[in-house]
């Protein structure tokens, strides 16, 4: 079975400084990655994903993440904080069985931006 | 474009009622649907999936008769919770495959929160 570990289920940074958020994941085969945000009362919108090839992914607002199949992680980056990115960040996993490939959500991480 | 809907955003409803979500593709025909519950400050947990025309795929421990799910169209899918009592208060979101959309990718309503007095 598929799973995910976000460490920190809090993060707090400075605007300007560098936020990066960890994701480690389990899965027997290389699975779909995804990285999803959500702000408070909306649902989730897809901040970007990694199914092949290059391995650095680049998404919206900046942010990017890298997949390391040695290390089995997907840790979200992005140079400089915006106060507009406080919100909630959810890291995925999706097998790639064709069918309905379920995504298997981490725990979440509340990312915070001091001013 | 990929856009989700739900309806309602809020409800409030007595114990013992049941309550109907809709969840709808606007500009693209779904193949898929799922429907997570999110309880506060925690992640999501799936608890159906349901194609076009065809009866949904509950996950263990979700009780199909008292989440009702129904996927009539490629454009619509419903969430009735039967019965409803406090501790199915909750927010219910879906979210919608395209059909030939990218791998893996789903696509999320804004959510329906529920609260049962």
């Amino acid at each position: 079975a598929q799973s995910v570990t976000q460490l920190g289920s809090h993060v707090s940074v400075s605007e300007g400084a560098l936020v990066l958020l960890r994701c480690n994941y389990s899965s027997s085969v290389p699975p779909y990655l995804f990285w999803y945000v959500q702000y408070p009362n909306q649902g989730l919108q897809l901040l970007l994903k990694y199914t092949t090839g290059a391995t650095l992914v680049k998404g919206i607002n900046g942010f990017e993440a890298e997949f390391k199949k040695s290390e089995t992680s997907f840790h979200l980056t992005k140079p400089s904080a915006h106060m507009s990115d406080a919100a909630e960040y959810f890291c995925a996993v999706s097998d790639r069985v064709q069918g309905a490939q379920k995504l298997v959500f981490g725990q979440g991480t509340r990312l915070t931006i001091n001013p | 474009g990929a856009v989700v809907s739900q309806h309602p955003s809020r409800v409030i409803c007595k114990s013992g009622t049941s309550v109907k979500i809709e969840c709808r593709s606007l500009d693209f025909q779904a193949t898929t649907m799922f429907w997570y519950r999110q309880f506060p400050k925690q992640s999501l947990m799936l608890m159906a999936t349901s194609n076009e025309g065809s009866k949904a795929t509950y996950e263990q421990g979700v009780e199909k008769d008292k989440f009702l799910i129904n996927h009539a169209s490629l454009t619509l899918s419903t969430l009735t919770v039967t019965s409803a009592h406090p501790e199915d208060s909750s927010f219910y979101i879906c979210s919608a495959r395209a059909r030939g959309g990218d791998l893996g990718v789903q696509f999320f309503g804004p959510g329906t929160r529920l609260t049962v007095l």
